[in-house]
């Protein structure tokens, strides 16, 4: 079974400044996933990788297969950034999820 | 689409009742995922099915759950008897797994047993 480590678990950080959450896995894996919960709980899919890297609007991701590493950048933060993000592993057989990184951006 | 349906939201029941909580996947979506989140384990999958067939059960905490597809638009996770530690929310997620391995999330059911 694969292990998945986050870090930081918690991070606080002022508006505009550029984050970076780290995602690592000891097994090698089909995909990664990136996800995002809100305070009210629903969870939302940001990214799926199984290589290199991927844009979307603010938000960067990247893997490292040989390393197997992934990270999540955040350009620009704004309070609204403000969730708990949760990197997971696996493929058509489900996930195995990280214990999640609790982002604060304060304005 | 209307996304992923779970139903009911919120469910608060007594110890030994009898919990029965449903989703509906997007349609087309041929894979479905239950998964359960607490505080102290995080997020865990508990089964998924393909095609209406459970592929992986390992993940079900023991005889007392139990998760049916009977079509491709419908899914039950049951739990008989409950218990308190059973309190958690659980999501469903469905993916088109032919295409993509990208799941798509219910808004959950956080159920209380007292």
């Amino acid at each position: 079974k694969n292990e998945v480590e986050q870090s930081p678990q918690n991070l606080t950080a002022q508006e505009g400044e550029f984050i970076t959450i780290n995602c690592s896995y000891s097994v090698g894996i089909s995909a990664l996933h990136w996800l995002q919960q809100h305070p009210g709980g629903g969870i939302v899919s940001l990214f799926m990788l199984s290589s290199g890297k991927k844009k979307h609007g603010r938000l960067i991701a990247t893997i490292n297969i040989q390393e197997k590493h992934s990270s999540l950048h955040i350009t620009a933060s704004h309070p609204r950034d403000s969730a708990v993000y949760i990197c997971a592993v696996g493929g058509a057989d489900g996930l195995t999820f990280g214990k999640g990184t609790h982002l604060i951006i304060q304005p | 689409d209307a996304g992923v349906i779970q139903s009911p939201r919120h469910e608060v029941t007594e110890m030994g009742q009898e919990v029965t909580l449903r989703c509906k996947p997007i349609s087309g979506h041929n894979s479905l995922f239950w998964y359960r989140q607490t505080m102290m384990r995080g997020l865990e999958l508990l089964i998924y099915f393909n095609n209406n067939v459970p592929i992986d059960d390992s993940g079900m905490p023991e005889d007392r759950f139990s998760a049916k597809m009977p079509n491709a638009s419908f899914s039950t996770l049951k739990i008989q008897p409950s218990e308190p530690r059973d309190s958690a929310v659980y999501f469903c997620a469905s993916s088109f797994n032919g295409h993509s391995y990208e799941q798509y999330f219910g808004p959950g059911t956080r159920l209380t047993v007292t």
